[in-house]
């Protein structure tokens, strides 16, 4: 699997936009890129995934850059709920491993 | 739907004890997984099933056993606790939807082996 870089932690003003960078230089044509939060010490909740399209759902929009190498998660209006370590995870579609890293922690602030 | 559900939530051992883990589903998913969860890192794969009667190996499955007898329900079990299996431990399930791998996740069960 593609390994993924994320700064370890974030700060956003509470409604503005927050936006969570991820690289993932050596992602392969058939990997997709997943985004999970953890919500305090919560099991991780799904937010958004995508090959290469930028994709939007209620909770967020997914931005990847048009060579797969990077990606942003965009929290379009952040609330003081959105704070949670934010996961960014690459690997192929039919690949049941998941490997999460440490991840982003997001601190929305009022 | 009470979606994922884990049993126990909290569970204090001695080294060399054994316990089961219980997972439970009721959205009819195929896949179900374990993940440990140590301080201050991400979730690592310990075992897999892919459906009933079926389990695989993930990234750290030395120490553990699984079983998947009912299509609901996925053990986990320690059979010889060791003090770095101190742990918070999830349970996730999924559908096979081809492309669509999204992983529901359970509250965790904190694990203590002293």
């Amino acid at each position: 699997d593609a390994k993924t870089t994320q700064p370890p932690s974030m700060d956003c003003a509470e409604g503005r936009a927050a936006n969570l960078p991820c690289n993932h230089s050596t992602i392969s044509g058939n990997e997709y890129v997943y985004w999970y939060r953890q919500i305090h010490s919560q099991g991780p909740q799904y937010i958004i995934h995508g090959l290469k399209n930028n994709e939007t759902n209620e909770m967020a929009s997914l931005i990847i850059t048009e060579d797969r190498k990077s990606s942003t998660l965009i929290l379009p209006h952040a609330t003081l709920r959105d704070t949670a370590v934010y996961y960014c995870i690459v690997r192929p579609y039919n690949n049941n491993d998941m490997r999460f890293g440490a991840g982003t922690r997001l601190t929305v602030k009022p | 739907n009470a979606g994922v559900t884990q049993t126990p939530k909290f569970r204090v051992l001695k080294t060399g004890q054994s316990m089961t883990l219980l997972c439970a589903q009721d959205m009819n998913h195929e896949y179900m997984y374990w993940y440990r969860q140590d301080p201050g890192m991400g979730l690592r794969l310990i075992h897999y099933s892919v459906g009933e009667g079926t389990t695989a190996k993930g990234e750290v499955p030395d120490g553990y056993n699984v079983s998947r007898l009912k299509k609901q329900n996925f053990l986990l079990g320690l059979e010889s606790a060791a003090p770095s299996q101190t742990s918070v431990y999830f349970c996730a399930s999924s559908y096979n939807r081809g492309y669509s791998y999204e992983q529901y996740f359970g509250p965790g069960t904190r694990l203590t082996v002293t």
